[in-house]
């Protein structure tokens, strides 16, 4: 069983830096890859990217330009920033794990998720 | 990038079936994956692998997946099942996720 745990501001302003942090329950932190996913408010849900436990990352690419992922092993967490963010970024953001990273790859576990909203 | 296309919304009457339909460029040699979202809720996974039923989903939800088309059946459908649901493959080309637009469905 894995639990996730979304952490971080729920306002930002723009252009500054999204940050947020999720805390992850599990008995290995390798044996799963670790995305973000958004949704804005109304709309669809949109992929950002993902991080394997060596660091390894994989990014959609209408967001690479902005995005970076991190792990932390030791803490059992894993870290998303998003930069220059506009109002178009105001999203729930989730954290969510997978076991594969191909055709077989879905998402069978999800953090609760947490708004964060873009605004001067 | 690939597409998937899903129906705004799809209506039902309680008991019956509900077929909804996410369409795509050859989808049938893709893996699809459904997942329900309630207002508010994070979004479960319902199907895997085309018409795999995850520990605990009723065996209501069913999923196929064929040439360009796959679908997700919910039968006997309740008012529980009202919620969105949306499809998503792993785009073999790109080696990226692509979810597709959501439907929302509606108990009559």
């Amino acid at each position: 069983q894995v639990q996730l745990q979304e952490s971080g501001p729920g306002l930002v302003k723009p252009p500054e830096t999204l940050s947020l942090t999720c805390n992850v329950s599990v008995d290995s932190i390798s044996g799963y890859y670790w995305s973000w996913i958004r949704q804005p408010p109304g709309k669809g849900l949109e992929w950002i990217g993902y991080i394997y436990y060596n660091g390894n990352t994989n990014y959609n690419p209408s967001l690479k330009s902005r995005v970076t992922m991190s792990v932390d092993t030791a803490k059992n967490q894993f870290s998303l920033k998003l930069t220059s963010v506009t109002a178009a970024d105001t999203a729930v953001y989730y954290c969510v794990a997978s076991e594969y990273d191909d055709d077989r790859a879905y998402f069978e576990y999800w953090g609760q998720g947490t708004l964060v909203t873009v605004s001067s | 990038s690939y597409v998937l296309t899903q129906p705004p919304s799809v209506s039902v009457a309680p008991g019956q079936t509900a077929r909804i339909t996410c369409g795509g460029n050859n989808i049938g040699s893709h893996s699809v994956h459904w997942y329900q979202q309630k207002p508010g809720q994070a979004p479960v996974l319902v199907v895997y692998d085309d018409s795999g039923r995850p520990s605990g989903i009723p065996e209501r939800f069913s999923g196929s997946n064929s040439e360009n088309t796959a679908t997700l059946t919910i039968s006997r459908v309740e008012a529980g099942d009202e919620a969105d649901y949306c499809c998503q493959v792993w785009d073999t080309r790109t080696d990226h996720v692509v979810f597709g637009g959501g439907t929302k469905l509606i108990v009559l």
